[in-house]
């Protein structure tokens, strides 16, 4: 089935720098990538999502790359700010016996020094 | 347009005892999931429902652990008999009919359930 790993688990930057994240995934047949940022006792909150068809998209301060062939993709985040300070999870969406589901990462834990 | 509504969103149970957790997904999202956190980890797989259908069921313990989905009202994961290892936060995700080519998820605030 399909793995997702993730780091690193836990990215100190200090305000005004980038930050990236970065995965890999195993089944080659995973087709969309969400991420997920997930605030101290908050469910987990969609903030960008790759599919397959491109290798990159943009929103704003955040970006998200993928590289299919060698299936990874990462997540930039520039011009931190001490509230991105939170848990970052990526996942990749696969297809099983009939069934959809996400296989999320680890989770990185990403603080922003003011 | 409110979000996914998960209920209570903290419970105390003693080992032994019954969890039952809610979950009402987005208005028009016909499918739910179910995921378990424990502290400092990630997301795990649960259970993947429609209405009145359990599509997978994979991620979920054989024993103590029911979920179902009706054709009116919330969905429910219960736990019955609750040991310690039980305590986690449980997080349940909306989606519109899933597509082969993606499945936008989106969640609710968790249930933090304690067995002590």
């Amino acid at each position: 089935g399909e793995n997702v790993e993730q780091h690193p688990s836990t990215l100190s930057v200090q305000e005004g720098d980038s930050a990236v994240i970065k995965c890999t995934y195993s089944d080659s047949a995973s087709n969309y990538f969400p991420w997920y940022k997930q605030e101290l006792g908050k469910g987990p909150q969609l903030i960008i999502d790759i599919r397959s068809n491109v290798g990159e998209k943009k929103d704003q301060r955040i970006a998200v790359t993928l590289n299919k062939t060698a299936k990874h993709f990462s997540l930039h985040i520039t011009e931190t700010q001490p509230e991105d300070s939170a848990v970052y999870f990526c996942a990749a969406f696969t297809v099983m016996d009939s069934s959809y589901k996400l296989i999320f990462g680890s989770g990185t834990r990403l603080l922003v020094r003011p | 347009n409110a979000g996914v509504m998960q209920n209570p969103r903290h419970l105390v149970r003693r080992r032994g005892q019954e969890a039952r957790l809610r979950c009402s997904p987005m208005k028009g999202h016909s499918h739910v999931y179910w995921y378990r956190q424990l502290p400092e980890e990630g997301l795990k797989f649960m259970v993947y429902l429609q209405k009145e259908n359990i599509i997978d069921e994979s991620g979920m313990p054989k024993e103590r652990f029911s979920a179902e989905f009706p054709k009116e009202g919330p969905s429910i994961l219960r736990i019955q008999q609750v040991v310690r290892g039980d305590s986690a936060a449980y997080f349940c995700a909306s989606s519109p009919p899933a597509r082969s080519s993606y499945n936008e998820q989106f969640f609710g605030p968790g249930t933090r359930l304690t067995v002590l």
